[in-house]
């Protein structure tokens, strides 16, 4: 059984603090994806990371692909508290078929 | 272009009902993927649509079943609902098979009373 596990599941920070979130997994996706998703809406996808050890930036966001691409982690440097929402990550098990991490759920605080 | 659009976006329903949610693509779209997403089990695949045929289905009971019209619109159907059918049901849009970006709708949230 696949398992997407992501760490920490909460995570409360003070505005202009860095952080870190994981996302570990017992199998090896083809892709990860990293979505953001605030309350009362649909994910919307952050990136899309490929290529074993491949870094990705999106401005504050930085976006790591384990060498096994079996892991991944997502650092926000300086948080915002418009970086509020619900992190998920996400594995390409293929024909459209996400399998979604537990989800870290962040609040910066101003 | 219009994003995915989800009707109704709120739901209540009794146990026992029947509940039918709709997905209207984005326009050019022709997959059409629906999950589930409870606090508990987070966000979990459903069922996945592509020009009308479902193509890959998630570990669901047959309760909860779908389809997709010629105009790549989709409807899921959930019956004899149960209290833990309570949840944020999504569906997602991709323009073809593979690993084009899926883009969500915002949900319909259904409760079950």
């Amino acid at each position: 059984t696949q398992l997407l596990e992501q760490s920490p599941q909460f995570l409360s920070i003070q505005e202009g603090e860095n952080l870190t979130v994981y996302c570990n997994s017992s199998s090896v996706f083809s892709s990860l994806q990293w979505y953001r998703q605030e309350p009362g809406e649909g994910p919307v996808l952050l990136v899309t990371v490929v290529t074993g050890g491949e870094v990705k930036k999106l401005k504050r966001l930085t976006f790591q692909f384990g060498d096994a691409r079996k892991d991944s982690s997502l650092h926000i440097t300086a948080a915002q508290p418009g970086d509020t929402g619900l992190y998920l990550c996400a594995g390409d098990a293929g024909a459209n078929n996400l399998f979604f991490g537990t989800g870290t759920r962040l609040t910066v605080i101003p | 272009k219009a994003g995915v659009t989800q009707t109704p976006r709120y739901l209540i329903k009794t146990r026992g009902q029947q509940v039918t949610l709709s997905c209207s693509p984005i326009s050019g779209h022709r997959s059409v993927s629906w999950y589930q997403q409870t606090p508990g089990q987070g966000l979990q695949f459903l069922f996945e649509y592509f020009s009308e045929t479902q193509r890959n289905k998630g570990n669901f009971p047959g309760r909860f079943s779908g389809r997709q019209f010629s105009n790549s619109r989709s409807e899921m159907n959930v019956s004899t609902l149960e209290l833990g059918d309570s949840a944020l049901y999504l569906c997602a849009s991709t323009r073809d098979q593979g690993t084009d970006t899926q883009y969500f709708g915002p949900g319909t949230r259904l409760t079950v009373l």
